[in-house]
């Protein structure tokens, strides 16, 4: 069954740290894989989506993502948070007529 | 285009009501999704319309429950005899018709609240 797990579910980083949320994936063909972003209240904006090709994905707000399929994973980064990158983040993986979302990351940005 | 628009964007109900939301999708597209969200979860597949047709449709979704895309442009989605179980995040999304990866555009969501 196709599944998407982000393990950590609470993150907390200093403004200006670096940042790396993880994303494991279950699926049995070529995936299709995206990084959304909800703050409070909110609907989901797309941050970046992987299809095919090179597989570090740059993405809006300075953040990428690398697709690595030996291990199932798409992990998103970004080099130095903003205070405004506090939000929930979801992976995603496009299965057949929906989308497949793990459970989220909540990210706390220190000052 | 504004994006996709979903009305109303809260809902307080008793338990027992009958509620439905409505979701305007961007003019384009002819893909549309409802999906659920609970408090620290990701969004949950609901159902899914192509055009008019209702081509797909969870689990999740009971009899209570049901979605309509009557011509194609607009969807609604009612609950009957709410029950506080129901209690959640309506997201509504659409993507145009090019394929598979192509993403989906989520609207701001119909928070329910059953009491």
């Amino acid at each position: 069954a196709q599944s998407v797990t982000q393990p950590d579910i609470h993150i907390t980083v200093s403004e200006g740290a670096s940042l790396e949320l993880r994303c494991n994936y279950s699926y049995g063909a070529t995936p299709y894989l995206f990084w959304y972003v909800q703050s409070p209240g909110q609907g989901l904006q797309l941050l970046l989506k992987y299809f095919s090709g090179d597989t570090l994905v740059q993405g809006i707000k300075g953040f990428e993502a690398e697709f690595k399929r030996s291990q199932s994973s798409f992990n998103l980064r970004k080099p130095s948070v903003h205070w405004s990158d506090a939000a929930e983040y979801f992976c995603a993986c496009s299965g057949y007529n929906k989308l497949i979302f793990g459970a989220g990351t909540r990210l706390a940005v220190h000052p | 285009d504004t994006g996709v628009s979903q009305n109303p964007r809260h809902k307080i109900t008793k338990r027992g009501q009958n509620v439905t939301f409505r979701c305007d999708p961007i003019s384009e597209h002819n893909r549309l999704y409802w999906y659920r969200q609970t408090l620290g979860q990701g969004p949950e597949f609901l159902t899914y319309f192509q055009n008019e047709a209702q081509l797909e449709k969870s689990r999740l979704l009971s009899d209570r429950f049901s979605a309509e895309r009557p011509k194609g442009s607009f969807s609604t989605l009612e609950i009957q005899r709410t029950e506080q179980g129901d209690s959640a995040m309506y997201l509504c999304a659409s993507s145009p018709p090019e394929g598979r990866g192509t993403e989906a555009f989520f609207g701001q969501g119909t928070r329910l609240t059953v009491v």
